[in-house]
């Protein structure tokens, strides 16, 4: 059973485009967060909720908007994609008190934008 | 602002040498620090997780230190084997649970056989 998983794990598009991509996980976690791998592999948080509540909002276009239907799912949307917001998007969840907040990661979605 | 750098960028050993990957972080206030490994087009999966009152996590061949006052973690690899090439991360979490994870820019690993 995959503990965090996303969909898709590849997507291709053109500008202008909206595009979402969707994570889940089973671990029974209560926080998820979007976090955006670069050409440099360079990880950076993007979101983090908590119970469904927004608590980290990096300093992201608001042409990302993420929402979390329940404690289990964590989407992002993009909307009118542009050429630098290629890269690979990871999803991830922890608990906030159990497991001293191990963080566990999906296997990640890369979004080519064309 | 907490900043996480990561030493050497790149390493690169023969099979069956003992290694040791250093991490740096500015803010000595942190709730935990992790150790993650990254291979090629995957996710990030966790090695060690060390929680601000500990001092050293061990699993198996690896083992990772902290110490906080000196805002410094190392990753001890013993007995490398092909098999452990990859990137590994350090992260660091904030004061709180609710803080966020800084992430430094990982040491990409070459163990050659």
């Amino acid at each position: 059973d995959t503990a965090v998983s996303q969909t898709p794990k590849y997507l291709v598009t053109q500008m202008g485009n909206d595009k979402s991509i969707k994570c889940e996980q089973n671990l029974g976690h209560d926080t998820m967060y979007w976090y955006k791998q670069d050409s440099k592999k360079f990880l950076k948080i993007m979101f983090s909720y908590n119970n469904k509540e927004l608590i980290i909002n990096e300093t992201v276009p608001n042409r990302f908007s993420p929402k979390s239907p329940d404690k289990a799912h964590l989407n992002l949307h993009i909307n009118s994609l542009e050429l630098g917001d290629s890269a690979v998007y990871f999803c991830a969840s922890s608990h906030r008190v159990a497991l001293a907040g191990e963080l566990f990661f999906g296997e990640g979605s890369r979004l080519t934008v064309l | 602002k907490q900043e996480v750098t990561q030493i050497p960028a790149a390493l690169s050993v023969p099979e069956g040498e003992n290694l040791v990957l250093n991490c740096s972080f500015t803010d000595s206030a942190i709730y935990n620090l992790q150790w993650f490994r990254q291979d090629p087009g995957k996710g990030l999966t966790s090695l060690l997780l060390i929680q601000s009152s500990q001092r050293e996590q061990t699993s198996g061949r690896l083992n990772a230190s902290l110490d906080k006052s000196s805002g410094r973690s190392t990753l001890y690899i013993a007995a490398s084997q092909p098999g452990d090439s990859a990137t590994y991360l350090c992260a660091v979490r904030g004061k709180t649970s609710y803080d966020k994870v800084i992430f430094g820019p990982g040491t990409s690993l070459s163990v050659i056989p």
